[in-house]
């Protein structure tokens, strides 16, 4: 079966530190896609990055980047200088290669971060 | 580069009634899909349309259909509503590349309450 699983329901960060957000992913496939997703209280899902099962570096955009750890199967969420606007729920996907490509998520984080 | 959005923002229905749910997806994407996000929860995958043709249907009663237009907006109907379909909806739209994954981008999403 495949799976998204976020053990982490809520974190706490101060400001300018750097926070880790954990994911694990199962699934037999060899192809497929990780996403990490940021929700605000508004509601609206916002892109964060993205890494391949066949990228061989992690992905950065920015102060994001993601610990990729195929053999694991863990794709854990960095994000640098926290700042107070990064305060949300975070949610780890998984592109599933079927004829829809859908999206599997997992439960989320909610982070907090402190002044 | 005008991004999805989806109307209303916030709805209230009775028990047993219908809804429609509208979403206008981003320029020069193909495809448009919808995920159901109960309270607390990550956001489940409830069907993708691509060229105007389902292409993938999640774990949801047939109560649950829709349409993609041919300039790529599209509906989200559910029929004979239940106490539980009460949740944030949300369509999302990509541009399907069998080669390369793409990002869902997500609308801001309609609250649905069913009293």
């Amino acid at each position: 079966a495949q799976k998204i699983t976020q053990t982490q329901p809520g974190m706490f960060v101060q400001e300018k530190e750097a926070v880790t957000l954990d994911c694990t992913y199962d699934t037999s496939d060899q192809s497929y896609g990780l996403f990490w997703y940021k929700q605000p209280s508004s509601g609206e899902m916002i892109f964060l990055i993205y890494q391949g099962s066949y990228d061989e570096q992690n992905a950065t955009e920015g102060r994001y980047s993601l610990n990729f750890q195929k053999a694991r199967k863990s794709a854990n969420l960095v994000i640098s200088a926290s700042q107070l606007g990064d305060s949300a729920m975070y949610f780890c996907a998984m592109r599933v290669r079927d004829s829809s490509y859908k999206l599997i998520f997992g439960s989320g984080t909610r982070l907090l971060v402190r002044p | 580069e005008t991004g999805v959005t989806q109307s209303p923002t916030h709805l209230i229905k009775t028990r047993g009634q219908q809804v429609t749910l509208r979403c206008s997806s981003q320029s020069g994407h193909n495809t448009v899909s919808w995920y159901q996000q109960a309270l607390g929860q990550g956001p489940q995958f409830i069907f993708q349309y691509y060229r105007e043709e389902e292409n993938g249907r999640g774990n949801f009663p047939p109560r649950f259909s829709g349409l993609q237009f041919p300039n790529y907006s599209s509906e989200l109907n559910v029929n004979a509503l239940e106490l539980d379909d009460s949740a944030l909806y949300l369509c999302a739209s990509s541009f399907l590349d069998r080669v390369r994954d793409s990002p869902l981008h997500f609308g801001n999403g309609t609250r649905l309450t069913v009293t």
